[in-house]
């Protein structure tokens, strides 16, 4: 399974954007990123996933480099509830999710 | 909708007791999974339903644990005998069909003394 190498913290601006880093040299071709967050102690929420394209939603913007080694989450306008842990995951062979450190965000205000 | 739920949310027990955790996943939802994160670590894939099949269990500690999804409905994870490095939080996640988005539940925090 492909691995994931992220920041391990981050501080950011309430009110700007936040730009998250996350490297994945080895992914496979047909293997999609997905990004979660972790607020305090509670469940890990889905945030977005992508494959080769740029994604948005309502949370969030994925940027996928097109050699697809890299992404960027983007979180256009801050706030301090985002302050959480944020994990960049590659999906592995038989579906499961393998969490790393992530990055820690803390919006400042 | 409803979203994953897990119960209780909070178990407090001895080394050696039983203790059963519940997930009751999207209404829907055929896939079913559950990860723990134990003190310090990071979380960690337990095993994934596919209805009341077991799919991967690839993760499952040891024989101490059994997960259980009769009716392909919710879900029990049974540890018996608890041991102290059993405590963390365990949580359940979702998804409509298998390689789809998982949605977490809110976990369950287990203490074992």
């Amino acid at each position: 399974d492909a691995k994931t190498t992220q920041p391990p913290s981050m501080d950011c601006a309430e009110g700007r954007a936040a730009n998250l880093p996350c490297n994945h040299s080895t992914i496979s071709g047909n293997e999609y990123v997905y990004w979660y967050r972790q607020i305090h102690s509670q469940g890990p929420q889905y945030i977005i996933h992508g494959l080769k394209n740029n994604e948005t939603n309502e949370m969030a913007s994925l940027i996928i480099t097109e050699d697809r080694k890299s992404s960027t989450l983007i979180l256009p306008h801050a706030t301090l509830r985002d302050t959480a842990v944020y994990y960049c995951i590659v999906e592995g062979s038989n579906y499961k999710l393998t969490f790393g450190k992530g990055t820690l965000l803390t919006v400042n205000p | 909708e409803a979203g994953v739920t897990q119960f209780p949310s909070h178990s407090v027990i001895e080394k050696g007791q039983t203790v059963t955790l519940r997930c009751d996943p999207i209404s829907g939802h055929d896939n079913l999974y559950w990860y723990r994160r134990v003190m310090g670590k990071e979380i960690k894939f337990l095993l994934h339903f596919v209805k009341e099949s077991k799919q991967d269990e690839s993760g499952m500690p040891n024989n101490r644990f059994l997960a259980e999804r009769t009716g392909g409905t919710y879900s029990t994870l049974k540890v018996q005998p608890a041991e102290l490095e059993d405590s963390g939080v365990y949580f359940c996640a979702s998804s409509p069909g298998t390689g789809e988005t998982q949605y977490f539940g809110p976990g369950t925090r287990l203490l074992v003394l």
